[in-house]
């Protein structure tokens, strides 16, 4: 399957600060990345869909200001965590589809902690 | 609001036995997908289900879908402890191309 690059796999950053996560897609044009967060032991919850040259469309309950989105290019999608605090400490998956739209390629996850 | 669920939520099984995890979604869908995730790690695909009546099978995982009730199945056969991990279905409505994800499924396979 197709490769999709996330960065850092862990951060840890001071509260008040902000933090930025990238996706890549290595190997494949990605038309639409996904972001979601995950809280220990639960599922995966969708953040926003990005589709390149747009701007994102957020899911509802999450905050557009604090989680910024960003897909300029058809291989990279970032999300900058602004004014983080610790209860944005959690798990953060992108992942991407291509032109076919079928299948999604997940990254490997950030764990952000914010202390 | 768009539900998906799975059952159950947390499994405990001996080695050597069957068992089915069940997704149920509330939308219309023609694309449910299974995944799996080890602890500290991302997603695994497993299977992609694409039309009614799709059964995939891949070493003693075998997934099902039907689209008619609204209903996936991950059947697990002879289970070995490898298999103990957490597995997700999630499905796409047929109106967009967002993956919503199950409440997961929990498996722990003992010797």
């Amino acid at each position: 399957g197709a490769v999709v690059s996330q960065h850092p796999s862990w951060v840890i950053c001071k509260s008040g600060t902000s933090v930025k996560i990238e996706c890549r897609s290595l190997d494949f044009q990605a038309t639409t990345m996904f972001w979601y967060r995950q809280f220990p032991k639960q599922s995966l919850m969708l953040m926003a869909t990005s589709n390149e040259g747009s701007k994102a469309t957020y899911e509802q309950g999450v905050e557009k200001d604090k989680f910024l989105i960003n897909h300029a290019s058809l291989t990279l999608s970032t999300l900058t965590v602004t004014s983080a605090h610790p209860e944005d400490s959690s798990f953060y998956i992108c992942s991407a589809s291509g032109q076919s739209n079928t299948e999604a390629f997940f990254g490997q996850g950030t764990r952000l902690t914010v202390v | 609001e768009l539900k998906v669920e799975q059952n159950p939520l947390f499994l405990s099984m001996q080695e050597g036995k069957n068992y089915t995890i069940y997704c149920n979604y509330s939308t219309t869908s023609d694309r449910l997908y299974w995944y799996r995730q080890d602890p500290g790690k991302s997603l695994e695909s497993l299977f992609v289900l694409l039309s009614n009546g799709a059964v995939k099978q891949e070493g003693r995982l075998m997934a099902s879908l039907d689209t008619k009730a609204r209903l996936s199945t991950l059947h697990i056969t002879a289970a070995v402890h490898d298999l103990s991990a957490t597995y997700f279905c999630a499905v796409v409505p047929i109106t967009g191309n967002q993956f919503y994800f199950g409440t997961g499924t929990s498996l722990t396979v003992i010797p």
